[in-house]
């Protein structure tokens, strides 16, 4: 079965420091990896994705994730913080086996940007 | 662009009553889902939903649990006897296609609260 852990609650960074959320998946076969956002009160919105090709994927907002196949990771990045990136991170996998296209969520990271 | 969108966004029902939650997918979506988030935590998959019936779905999702189609456009999700442990945000998705690279597009969520 698949699954997602994402090994820190949260992670504080100063704005204007990189910053990492962290992300292992397990799947069976092919992962689709997907990094969403969730802002206080609000929906899951989505990043950016893994799909195949370039380990290094951009998506909104000036995050990026690097796909690492052999360490089953995919770490989301920035390189400069927001104090407006603070929020709460949620990486997901979906297994190229499932025919139903559901994501399994990691517990979610939360993350503390201070001025 | 087009969104996902869920009524109400919160709901307060005493225990042993039915909800249902409603959502209406981008209109032309294929498959769709719900999700729950127990406050702050893991985002869990309850049920996916694909040519009018049932494709999958989670230990969650038990018989207390129902979701249904009725028109066309709205997505239904009913809880016939609600518990105190179905507090929880509820949220929708949808993807539009059969495929493994398309992301999943989500409400903004249905806040329930069970009393």
């Amino acid at each position: 079965a698949q699954s997602v852990a994402q090994p820190e609650d949260q992670v504080n960074v100063a704005e204007g420091n990189p910053l990492t959320v962290k992300c292992t998946y397990s799947v069976s076969g092919n992962p689709y990896l997907f990094w969403y956002v969730q802002y206080p009160n609000r929906g899951l919105q989505f990043l950016l994705k893994y799909i195949t090709g370039d380990n290094l994927v951009k998506g909104s907002y000036g995050f990026e994730a690097e796909f690492n196949k052999s360490q089953t990771s995919f770490h989301l990045k920035k390189p400069s913080a927001l104090v407006s990136d603070s929020a709460l991170y949620f990486c997901a996998v979906r297994d190229w086996m499932d025919s139903s296209y559901k994501l399994i969520f990691g517990s979610g990271t939360r993350l503390l940007v201070r001025p | 662009e087009p969104e996902v969108t869920q009524t109400p966004s919160h709901q307060v029902t005493q225990m042993g009553q039915e909800v249902i939650l409603r959502c209406v997918p981008i209109s032309n979506h294929l498959y769709f889902y719900w999700y729950r988030q127990i406050l702050g935590q893991k985002v869990e998959f309850l049920v996916s939903f694909y040519n009018n019936e049932i494709s999958e779905k989670s230990e969650i999702f038990d018989d207390q649990f129902s979701v249904e189609r009725p028109d066309g456009s709205n997505f239904t999700l009913k809880i016939r006897s609600t518990k105190l442990e179905d507090s929880a945000m509820y949220f929708c998705a949808s993807i539009w296609a059969q495929g493994l690279n398309t992301e999943a597009f989500f409400g903004q969520g249905t806040r329930l609260t069970v009393v």
